[in-house]
């Protein structure tokens, strides 16, 4: 079945380093990306729709210069965390587009800024 | 190990009748449960979730789900579909930390 493969799986960091996120659809090609974020026991939060060879589109309220998202090749969607901070800490989750079948979400990330 | 089960990869009902959309899970712990819904193109929308108290949790857009913890399930369920209802469905279990478990997904197809 299709994968998506999401790394790290967890990550801690100390306040004002930058971490990337790397999400990459291994048996497919996937046009479309998205990238959530999910606090304990709260829904997923949608933060971006990556799309390949293009700029990211940002929900509203989501920190574009923060949040780096790149979509380099149709196996690759990057989201960069830069200049961490406490409150950036939660679980980010990536889903790819598997046209016409659906969506396949990576495993997610916990990332901890200490 | 923990998981999430949506046994049906596709329902077909037509509009105005009741549909249900399965969910089963197995996670250590007490579960937070979600339903999310995604048309084409866009990102997941929150639809309901259940996380204590009151075993029947409605939701958006007219949807509902029953937790019931002695069979492990979630059943998404809608007493009336509408066309518009056409989209995949995504369960999802959280036990309270960091991660949360997605089922595959069901296609839902509501003809007119």
């Amino acid at each position: 079945g299709a994968v998506v493969s999401q790394h790290p799986s967890w990550v801690i960091c100390k306040s004002g380093t930058s971490v990337k996120i790397e999400c990459r659809s291994l048996d497919f090609q996937a046009t479309t990306m998205f990238w959530y974020r999910q606090f304990p026991k709260q829904s997923l939060m949608l933060m971006a729709t990556s799309n390949e060879g293009s700029k990211a589109t940002y929900e509203q309220g989501v920190e574009k210069d923060k949040f780096l998202i790149n979509h380099a090749s149709l196996t690759l969607s990057t989201l960069t965390v830069t200049s961490a901070h406490p409150e950036d800490s939660s679980f980010y989750i990536c889903s790819a587009d598997r046209a016409p079948y659906g969506y396949t979400f990576g495993s997610g990330t916990r990332l901890t800024v200490v | 190990a923990q998981s999430v089960a949506q046994p049906e990869d596709q329902v077909n009902v037509a509009e105005g009748n009741p549909l249900t959309v399965k969910c089963t899970y197995s996670v250590s712990g007490n579960p937070y449960l979600f339903w999310y819904v995604q048309y084409p193109n866009r990102g997941l929308q929150f639809l309901l979730k259940y996380i204590t108290g009151d075993n029947l949790v409605k939701g958006s857009y007219g949807f509902e789900a029953e937790f019931n913890k002695s069979q492990t399930s979630f059943h998404l369920k809608k007493p009336s579909a509408l066309v518009s209802d056409s989209a995949l469905y995504f369960c999802a279990v959280n036990t309270g930390g960091f991660k949360t478990i997605f089922g595959a997904g069901t296609r839902l197809f509501v003809k007119a």
